[in-house]
């Protein structure tokens, strides 16, 4: 079945810092790619997305291009801040009839000052 | 902006109870989700209905039932509550297929 892996955390940074958490997806077709940010005692918030190759997902700061050749889809940032401190999770959704996200099992960041 | 609004954030039941999460969106999605977040282990679907009267089954259905008799609401249903289902239960919702998800804060379940 379709499956997400993603980098083990906890990453730990200083701040200011380059962000990369590693995302890569096996899937039977063309799914979409999301990458979903959960702050502490929050429910998961939509971070980015790209629905087909090559293209880039950007939202405050972070980017993630899809990579259709590595099956990747890489969640960078160039400069990290203490309140970018979240759990982090990459999902895939096939494009197609009643789809469901399938979710990496999160990677967990913290920024110190 | 969506809402997704889970009924309680902290809740503890004992063994044996029969429990119910209850959840409401006020958009008017055709799609809602319920899924439980463990620690390394992610997030998990237990079931998802894409409309009223209407559910399938998700990854990890056992030990748990749904109940969606209104658009807006979406009940997650523990039979017989046992440890093994204390854990963080996610709610959300969707339009359409090429939108995000949008998620409730969450209910932190434990079972003594």
């Amino acid at each position: 079945g379709d499956s997400v892996t993603q980098m083990e955390g906890p990453v730990t940074l200083s701040e200011e810092a380059f962000l990369t958490i590693n995302c890569t997806y096996t899937a039977t077709g063309y799914p979409s790619l999301f990458w979903y940010v959960q702050y502490p005692g929050e429910g998961l918030q939509l971070l980015l997305k790209a629905t087909k190759a090559d293209d880039k997902g950007s939202n405050k700061g972070f980017e993630a291009t899809y990579r259709k050749e590595t099956t990747s889809f890489h969640l960078e940032k160039g400069s990290v801040q203490v309140s970018d401190s979240a759990v982090y999770f990459c999902a895939l959704r096939m494009n197609s009839g009643y789809s469901t996200l399938t979710f990496g099992k999160g990677t967990m960041l913290l920024v110190s000052p | 902006d969506v809402k997704v609004t889970q009924s309680s954030r902290y809740l503890v039941k004992r063994t044996g109870e029969k429990v119910f999460l209850e959840c409401v969106q006020d958009m008017d999605h055709e799609n809602m989700f319920w899924y439980r977040q463990d620690p390394g282990l992610g997030l998990r679907l237990i079931y998802f209905s894409y409309d009223v009267k209407m559910k399938e089954k998700g990854d990890i259905p056992e030990g748990y039932s749904v109940s969606r008799e209104k658009k807006e609401r979406f009940s997650l249903i523990l039979e017989s509550a046992s440890t093994n289902q204390t854990s963080m239960y996610l709610c959300a919702s969707w339009a359409l297929s090429n939108q995000p998800q949008h998620f409730g804060d969450g209910t932190r379940l434990s079972i003594l």
